[in-house]
């Protein structure tokens, strides 16, 4: 049965540092997503990754991929005020398209 | 744009009422799934459909059903509502197969159960 952690769950941090989040998945997979969730919100996709060692980057944030650690990370650079939201992984099970979802690491930036 | 609608925004139901959520989309996904978020526990699988009449169990199926008698729609049943089953819940849809299609999600319903 297919599983996916997390961490951390709260990431508070200083406007202009670095950080990252972990994703971590129990069995094999092909697709892994990375969403965004503003308050009250719906979610909003920001990455797929398909294969092994994929690197995909929007703004300040970088998604990578290791397909043999069943590890991915979304990686912030510089963090600023616009990037508070909760942020989640999710993995495709594999031979089918259920997609199941990570706990979500909600993320606050201050000054 | 792709679109991805939940009937209500928010719901207030007395215990034992039975309780439908309807979801629809209008990009000739093939799946269709049903999540409740709840703080601290991320987004659970309730249910998932791949086609018309099909479906599977995802991680809290119980009690909770499904009905997908039409492509494009998608719809949660709550049979005897209880107060734990008080949540957001999320419907999305996603191209089925290979590729880097992503699973779109509709506003959200909250559910309140009194």
């Amino acid at each position: 049965e297919l599983k996916v952690e997390q961490n951390p769950l709260f990431l508070s941090m200083q406007e202009g540092k670095n950080y990252t989040i972990y994703c971590n998945y129990s069995t094999t997979s092909d697709r892994l997503y990375w969403y965004r969730q503003d308050p009250g919100k719906s979610l909003e996709s920001l990455f797929v990754l398909l294969s092994n060692g994929a690197v995909k980057q929007e703004g300040r944030l970088m998604a990578s991929l290791d397909t043999k650690a069943r590890l991915s990370t979304l990686h912030i650079t510089a963090a600023v005020h616009d990037l508070s939201a909760t942020y989640f992984c999710a993995v495709r099970a594999l031979n089918t398209d259920k997609l199941i979802f990570g706990t979500g690491t909600r993320l606050q930036v201050f000054p | 744009d792709v679109k991805v609608t939940q009937s209500s925004r928010y719901l207030v139901k007395r215990t034992g009422e039975k309780v439908f959520l309807e979801c629809v989309q209008d990009m000739d996904h093939e799946n269709m799934f049903w999540y409740r978020q709840d703080p601290g526990l991320g987004l659970r699988l309730i249910y998932f459909s791949y086609d018309v009449k099909m479906k599977e169990k995802g991680d809290i199926p119980e009690g909770y059903s499904v009905s997908r008698e039409k492509k494009e729609r998608f719809s949660l049943i709550l049979e005897s509502a209880s107060t734990n089953q008080t949540s957001m819940y999320l419907c999305a849809s996603s191209f089925w197969g290979s590729g880097d299609t992503e699973a779109f999600f509709g506003q959200g319903t909250r559910l309140t159960v009194v």
